[in-house]
């Protein structure tokens, strides 16, 4: 099992441009996350899902935009960059909502906006 | 809202000191409560967990008890290693378990 996996692992973008990231696991977990990184301030969730098909805001989702069209497959979308997308973002996936269960992370991906 | 506050640290030690790093926590209900260490230029990697009050989550020779009197879940190891070098982060997991709430991470560097 790969668990999950994040592509790119790192990018530089210029400021208006777009990007996706992908997001993969393979442990048919329903429940998928995008957090971004940054000092200081740990993790904040920018968008989840709880199965295919559907997605949901988390606590700063302003600029993004993601898809699960298939269970293993989340994208997080940048429609216009900007310096302050700047972070290292990481995914999650977890089996089920439970509060006891434990999210699974990627090895992130570096964004650099200019 | 829920949050998490740690200790930011950085923290240095030499190898085989022990190691404290405080966490508390602000939330309605009764979270679940977790320690995930990330190593450098990796993902979080979950290290223990506690889902009720007075519940020890071990791991590694870590440790951490859910103290529901102090709100806090703080993080101790007797005796750490070079190895135990990375960041670490105490996390609360909301009753609607749709998403953690993170505190900012502690800096641990182990000298030899």
């Amino acid at each position: 099992n790969a668990g999950v996996t994040q592509t790119p692992k790192f990018r530089v973008l210029k400021t208006g441009q777009s990007m996706t990231l992908l997001c993969a696991q393979d442990m048919n977990h329903e429940y998928m996350y995008w957090y971004r990184q940054d000092p200081g301030m740990g993790l904040r969730l920018i968008h989840y899902s709880v199965g295919e098909g559907t997605t949901a805001k988390g606590e700063v989702p302003d600029g993004y935009n993601v898809s699960r069209l298939k269970k293993q497959n989340f994208l997080l979308g940048l429609e216009s960059a900007a310096p302050s997308q700047t972070s290292v973002y990481f995914c999650a996936s977890s089996y089920s909502a439970i509060t006891q269960e434990t999210q699974y992370f990627g090895p992130g991906t570096r964004l650099l906006v200019l | 809202g829920d949050s998490v506050t740690q200790m930011e640290g950085p923290v240095t030690l030499s190898e085989e000191a022990f190691l404290t790093i405080n966490c508390t926590y602000t939330a309605t209900g009764y979270p679940s409560l977790f320690w995930y260490v990330q190593y450098p230029g990796e993902g979080l990697q979950l290290l223990l967990k506690a889902t009720k009050a007075d519940d020890k989550g071990s791991n590694k020779g870590f440790e951490a008890t859910y103290r529901k009197e102090t709100t806090s879940f703080h993080l101790e190891k007797g005796s750490v290693q070079v190895s135990d070098s990375a960041v670490y982060f105490c996390a609360l997991s909301r009753r609607d378990g749709q998403n953690f709430v993170f505190g900012p991470g502690t800096r641990l560097s182990v000298l030899p």
